[in-house]
């Protein structure tokens, strides 16, 4: 079974970086054709697409336009992680973000993290 | 303001069958797929429906899918309390981004 994990600062403070991480376990993340995703949810309980990245394709991501000036997403396979990392960041980024494995490309998220809570205040 | 308009919320009373709405346009819904996820507050969304109508494994067949046009539904028959959850449309959009519905809380009355 395939085990997501987020990790991150729990609190940051506005204009600062925000760094993410993901941990698989229970599956190679160069293992398949999977697109590795960040997915976020306001406390209002929106969710909002941010990233992803392709397992096998070097340098295949995409990013959420409006976010995309501040974003970068990126695999390390020797660790079986995926990162995110949010600059600039402001009390409009608060939020608990998901990792998640998609396959189509799309929006099928088979495997999801349990989230982790990012607050930014000063 | 979120891409895809879903109603905010439905209700229904056990055994009944509920269904909930999805509207987009003509660049995600139109002309992508629609996958569904039923979240329980505190707990991370679970793939309900992927490619319009299909249940992943486990998934319960009182679950289903549908799409015309624009707009995407999702059906709930024989409706259980422990259907009690927030439901989320998705969809890849050709501006090249994943885009989601508000969300639909479901209460079971």
């Amino acid at each position: 079974q395939v085990h997501l994990q987020e990790s991150g600062p729990g609190l940051v403070k506005p204009s600062q970086t925000l760094s993410l991480t993901c941990t698989v376990s229970g599956a190679s993340i160069d293992s398949g054709s999977f697109y590795w995703t960040w997915i976020r949810q306001f406390p209002g309980k929106g969710l909002e697409w941010i990233a992803y990245v392709h397992n096998n394709v070097p340098g295949f991501t995409f990013y959420n336009p409006s976010l995309k000036s501040r974003l970068n997403i990126s695999m390390d396979t020797s660790k079986n992680q995926i990162s995110l990392r949010l600059t600039s960041v402001s009390a409009a980024d608060t939020a608990v973000y998901f990792c998640a494995r998609e396959k189509l490309g799309g929006t099928t998220f088979e495997y999801w993290g349990q989230g982790t809570l990012v607050t930014v205040s000063s | 303001q979120s891409v895809l308009t879903q109603p905010p919320s439905a209700s229904g009373t056990p055994g009944q069958r509920v269904t909930i709405s999805c509207s987009g346009s003509s660049s995600n819904i139109g002309r992508n797929s629609v996958n569904w996820y039923q979240q329980v507050p505190g707990t991370a969304p679970k793939l309900l429906i992927y490619s319009d109508y299909n249940r992943p494994s486990g998934v319960p067949d009182r679950f289903s899918g549908s799409k015309s046009g624009t707009s995407a539904s999702l059906a709930i028959s024989g409706l259980q309390s422990e259907d009690e959850a927030d439901y989320y449309c998705a969809a890849w959009d050709d501006s090249l981004n994943g885009v989601f519905g508000g969300g639909t809380r479901l209460t079971v009355l």
